[in-house]
């Protein structure tokens, strides 16, 4: 079974802080891994793939991977209220094209 | 790039009654869409993988003569919920695979059976 485990949060950070919002895979074959953020009632929205281990950097996003240890994590530096969400972590684990999805962390930036 | 078009936004419908949601693919072609279906504070769930051509692939425990999918050609796929009932509300969101960029989703669709 491929499983993907979020903390569900809440999450509750002050404006101008580092998120850190973490993901685990049970699959060790998985190829691709993807950062999603979810407002209420509207679908996701990519924020960050990331495909090797190490940190990618985009703005204010960073995501790191380690393989090894089968952790995907994301860090949002100076959080804004606008980043409060739901953030989705999706792994394809290279066989077919679909996704596993975690149940996702949400996240409240406090201004 | 890489726009999926989803309708309804929204939709309400009576108990037993049969309710079809449209995704397009509005500057690509989706060789592959994917069906997830999202209840309140929950994660999405893939529910079936829909191919142009071909019969769809349904996820354990997702009944294929119920929520029935046609993907006929590589710009358009349907999910139609046959003879719906309340514990079938939920938001349904469709995705397509655009290259190696990962994956871009509808807007999804709201259902409330009443």
């Amino acid at each position: 079974q491929k499983e993907v485990e979020q903390n569900s949060g809440p999450l509750s950070v002050p404006e101008g802080a580092i998120a850190s919002l973490n993901c685990t895979y049970s699959d060790r074959v998985s190829q691709s891994f993807f950062w999603y953020r979810q407002y209420s009632g509207k679908s996701p929205e990519l924020i960050m793939s990331i495909y090797s281990n190490g940190d990618k950097e985009d703005g204010r996003f960073t995501a790191q991977l380690n393989k090894a240890s089968q952790y995907v994590s994301l860090l949002i530096r100076d959080s804004q209220p606008s980043d409060s969400a739901t953030y989705l972590c999706a792994v394809n684990p290279g066989t077919g094209n679909q996704f596993y999805f975690g149940t996702g962390t949400s996240l409240t930036v406090i201004p | 790039g890489a726009v999926v078009s989803q309708h309804p936004s929204w939709v309400i419908c009576k108990s037993g009654t049969s309710v079809k949601i449209e995704c397009r693919s509005l500057d690509f072609q989706a060789t592959t869409m994917f069906w997830y279906r999202q209840f309140p504070k929950q994660s999405l769930m893939l529910m079936a993988t829909s191919n142009e051509g071909s019969k769809a692939t349904y996820e354990q425990g997702v009944e294929k003569d119920k929520f029935l999918i046609n993907h006929a050609s590589l710009t358009l796929s349907t999910l139609t919920v046959t003879s719906a009932h309340p514990e079938d509300s939920s938001f349904y969101i469709c995705s397509a695979s655009y290259g190696n960029y990962g994956y871009t989703f509808g807007s999804g669709t709201r259902l409330t059976v009443v």
